[in-house]
């Protein structure tokens, strides 16, 4: 079975800052499909980046940078230069392209404020 | 930009009535699924949808849980005779061709059970 582990439940960053928000996970599959969604207090689920377990390059879209390490099964959040509107829940994810469903398994969140 | 739609937003209903959440997942998309997520907890899969039947169900989606796809556009879940436990926010996301991997929720119904 696959399991998500988000390890810190909270954290706090200033505006203009670096924070990175962890994640492992644990699967036997080899082709598979690494996500972080985020949960504003709207609670509306929005994808913030993608990264497939075949590509060695890092994904990044605008400020949002992953660390995908395959070997040690971790993948983690580099959000730059830090918002306001960056405060949510973040949820890591993860689903495999095995025959019959691409369902997505998620961790338990991490609490990001973005302290002005 | 297409997005998944849910309507209601916000359902309250009294244990043991039949409840109907609609979803209308991002037109040419192929698979439909749904989460609930209990409040401070996580987002948990409930059940997908491909070509008109069922492709994978949790443990959750028991024999209160169906889900429909009616007309070709609304995807909805069923449940028959609701419990206190299944308030929740209910997320209904889509997947299409060019990534069938990778899901866009729609703004979820949170449903109240009392």
């Amino acid at each position: 079975a696959q399991t998500v582990t988000q390890s810190q439940p909270e954290m706090s960053v200033q505006e203009a800052e670096t924070v990175t928000l962890s994640c492992t996970y644990d699967t036997s599959e080899s082709n598979y499909y690494l996500f972080w969604y985020k949960q504003p207090p709207s609670r509306q689920m929005i994808l913030v980046i993608r990264q497939e377990a075949y590509k060695q390059q890092n994904a990044t879209e605008n400020r949002f940078s992953v660390n995908f390490q395959k070997a040690a099964k971790s993948f983690s959040l580099k959000i730059s230069d830090s918002q306001l509107g960056d405060t949510a829940m973040y949820f890591c994810a993860f689903t495999t392209s095995r025959a019959g469903s691409y369902q997505l398994t998620f961790g338990k969140g991490t609490k990001l404020s973005v302290i002005p | 930009e297409p997005e998944v739609t849910q309507t209601p937003s916000h359902q309250v209903t009294q244990m043991g009535q039949e409840v109907i959440l609609r979803c209308v997942p991002i037109s040419n998309h192929l698979y439909f699924y749904w989460y609930r997520q209990i409040l401070g907890q996580k987002v948990e899969f409930l059940v997908s949808f491909y070509n008109n039947e069922i492709s994978e169900k949790s443990e959750i989606f028991d024999d209160q849980f169906s889900v429909e796809r009616p007309d070709g556009s609304n995807f909805t879940l069923k449940i028959r005779s609701t419990k206190l436990e299944d308030s929740a926010m209910y997320f209904c996301a889509s997947s299409g061709r060019k990534g069938l991997y990778e899901q866009y929720f729609g703004p979820g119904t949170r449903l109240t059970v009392t």
